[in-house]
């Protein structure tokens, strides 16, 4: 079955680091893009960027270009998002998801989900 | 950037009852308009995709019409488990974008 498996909950403090991860399964992994989705506390669905995995290119949308960074690891067919300085308005759920064709494709897998709660 | 606005934001309905839900794009985005159903808890799955092709495994029930600006989603004969949150999605432009999102509620 062709699955994405995200990294367990986070609690982190304002300022910190974080990575999260998102770990492919039954498929090759260089063949689909990989999206991240934002999700905050009881509203809708952000797009916050997408990466090939084959040639580790990320397109951010511009309202996380420089927030964050979107990387992969393709020798163990996983997907990255990475925060350097955590703030409170990072407390979201994000989800990664499998983009069929290319960058015009719908996201047709996603993962269960990672919470991040940033607080002091 | 391409915005989707979806309508109605909120919509109460009653088992067997026919819904459309809407989706209008700032500018044509062709047929790469997609559609999600989230559940509270769940991630989100999708339901159809470039406007008005059926995902595997979902119900006969959903489909999509549209192309251009102006997209549709129906739900025909609804059931109990259609409550949830549906949101459109585009990928004819960089970035992609999400409506705001509709959510039913079963009488």
């Amino acid at each position: 079955e062709v699955q994405l498996v995200q990294s367990g909950a986070e609690v982190k403090k304002p300022g910190e680091s974080l990575k999260i991860s998102c770990k492919a399964s039954e498929y090759s992994f260089t063949s689909y893009w990989i999206g991240w989705v934002r999700q905050m506390p009881g509203k809708g669905l952000e797009w916050m960027g997408i990466i090939s995995p084959g040639d580790s290119d990320p397109r951010y949308s511009p309202s996380f270009q420089g927030q964050v960074t979107i990387s992969v690891d393709k020798s163990i067919s996983a997907a990255y998002l990475q925060w350097s300085s955590l703030k409170a308005s990072d407390t979201a759920m994000y989800y990664c998801a499998r983009l069929t064709a290319g960058v015009v494709g719908t996201l047709d897998v996603w993962g269960q989900g990672t919470t991040v709660t940033v607080s002091s | 950037e391409i915005v989707l606005t979806q309508s109605p934001d909120f919509q109460s309905v009653t088992p067997k009852e026919k819904v459309t839900i809407t989706c209008r794009a700032s500018q044509s985005i062709g047929s790469r308009l997609h559609w999600y159903q989230q559940k509270p808890d769940q991630s989100p799955k999708l339901l159809i995709k470039y406007a008005s092709q059926s995902f595997s495994g979902v119900p006969s029930r959903f489909s999509g019409s549209g192309s251009g600006t102006d997209f549709t989603l129906t739900i025909n004969s609804l059931e109990a488990e259609d409550a949830a949150t549906y949101y459109c999605h585009q990928s004819s432009s960089l970035p992609h974008t999400f409506g705001q999102g509709t959510k039913l509620e079963i009488k």
